[in-house]
């Protein structure tokens, strides 16, 4: 099942940076870490993954840590529909994707 | 580009019945995934199919459930014999590769499935 720890919950303020946490202190050297995200009753959209080093696409950035124990996801202008929760997944090659419970993100205005 | 489709959106069943919930895969997609997701809980992996083969059931119950993607057609998830507990979202996720570690997944909307 997921090998990673993210809190339960976090608040962000409108317009302002959401950084959400994640630890995965177990990650083994081919594993990828992706993050999800579930708007309330869709299904989840990806966001982003990398390995090593950082990553920044047109809806986050992803900062993974030289020991790759832990990484986290900048959302750097949060609006209100980035309300969702947000899982992080470390995926080994080959194997199935296992959501954990997430951090339920609320984005007050 | 269509997405990931699945139907119903919503199917309601009385104890003992049957559900099936259909998924079609985003074109070019030969690899399909089910999870399910009850009230208030994180998404549980279910079944991972390719083309006619099951390639993982890990997490699919021993009883009552069954999956499978034919040759044509969409993706069927089988349900026999419905109790409550049952009722869940049932989500599916297609990717045109399942082996490699930057496969990404693309989900449907859902199916709510409500037992009566």
């Amino acid at each position: 099942d997921a090998k990673t720890t993210q809190p339960t919950s976090m608040d962000c303020a409108e317009g302002r940076a959401a950084n959400l946490p994640c630890n995965h202190s177990t990650i083994s050297g081919n594993e990828y870490v992706y993050w999800y995200r579930q708007i309330h009753s869709q299904g989840p959209q990806y966001i982003i993954h990398g390995l090593k080093n950082n990553e920044t696409n047109e809806m986050a950035s992803l900062i993974i840590t030289e020991d790759r124990k832990s990484s986290t996801l900048i959302l750097p202008h949060a609006t209100l529909r980035d309300t969702a929760v947000y899982y992080c997944i470390v995926r080994p090659t080959g194997n199935q994707f296992y959501f954990g419970t997430g951090t339920s993100l609320t984005v007050i205005p | 580009n269509a997405g990931v489709m699945q139907n119903p959106r919503h199917l309601v069943r009385r104890r003992g019945q049957e559900a099936r919930l259909r998924c079609s895969p985003m074109k070019g997609h030969s690899h399909v995934y089910w999870y399910r997701q009850l009230p208030e809980e994180g998404l549980k992996f279910m079944v991972y199919l390719q083309k006619e083969n099951i390639i993982d059931e890990s997490g699919m119950p021993k009883e009552r459930f069954s999956a499978e993607f034919p040759k044509e057609g969409p993706s069927i998830l089988r349900i026999q014999q419905v109790v409550r507990g049952d009722s869940a979202a049932y989500f599916c996720a297609s990717s045109p590769r399942g082996d490699t570690p930057t496969g990404k997944l693309f989900f449907g909307s859902g199916t709510q499935l409500s037992v009566l």
